[in-house]
């Protein structure tokens, strides 16, 4: 079955370490989608990609980065950068090419915890 | 960026309908109205989308407004599996961003 795969599932990262989450998809889909979710908060956009080797900021860019290399795959790397990374991060994607018959499909998300 | 405004919370009792109503008042022609909801600890699950005419499918129906200004995702018989929350959002028309408000945890009493 096609879908997106988001690992690991939980993820403890010392202060000051970068920390790359995995995000691939079999849906043959163009683009791509990060969030960051807090607490009782609904989700922010951190990157996206419409296509490969092209990404844009979302609203929360700051200290993280990401590639899109081939189209199955969007990694997101947390940068020492990023103040406060402890959260639920969340991947998407979307057949641009079906115009918006369908919706989006998300991954299960990692928890990245800083100790 | 245009936004949604949701109640923070509904309450339902099992296999009644609910109605979970969604304030777009800032939307723009071009931007779809989507729901999805989510369980905790997973990620979100699309429920329904549209743009201007009411839609239906096997989980739910969604009715907006002549004025695309509201919303309402319409849940015809709730089940305990139904207990999530339900995010109201807008798909903007730049780069397909998905703008997600705090949502409407809904609860349902069996």
């Amino acid at each position: 079955d096609g879908g997106i795969t988001q690992s690991p599932k939980y993820l403890f990262r010392k202060e000051g370490q970068n920390v790359t989450l995995s995000c691939e998809q079999n849906l043959n889909h163009d683009a791509m989608y990060w969030y960051r979710q807090d607490p009782g908060q609904g989700l922010r956009l951190i990157y996206y990609s419409q296509i490969v080797n092209d990404f844009q900021k979302g609203d929360i860019a700051e200290g993280y980065s990401v590639s899109r290399e081939k189209k199955e795959s969007f990694p997101l790397t947390v940068t020492s950068a990023q103040k406060n990374p402890t959260a639920f991060y969340l991947c998407a994607s979307r057949n641009r090419g079906q115009g918006y018959a369908y919706g989006y499909t998300f991954g299960s998300g990692t928890r990245l915890t800083v100790v | 960026d245009a936004k949604t405004t949701q109640p923070n919370s509904m309450e339902s009792n099992e296999e009644e309908p609910v109605h979970l109503p969604c304030n777009h008042s800032t939307i723009s022609g071009t931007d779809y109205i989507h729901w999805y909801r989510q369980l905790p600890s997973q990620g979100p699950e699309y429920v329904i989308h549209g743009l201007t005419s009411n839609v239906n499918n096997r989980m739910a129906s969604l009715a907006i407004a002549e004025d695309r200004k509201s919303s309402t995702l319409i849940l015809h018989r709730a089940t305990l599996r139904d207990a999530a929350v339900y995010y109201c959002i807008l798909r903007l028309n730049q780069g397909g961003k998905l703008i997600f408000g705090q949502g409407t945890e809904l609860s349902v009493k069996p």
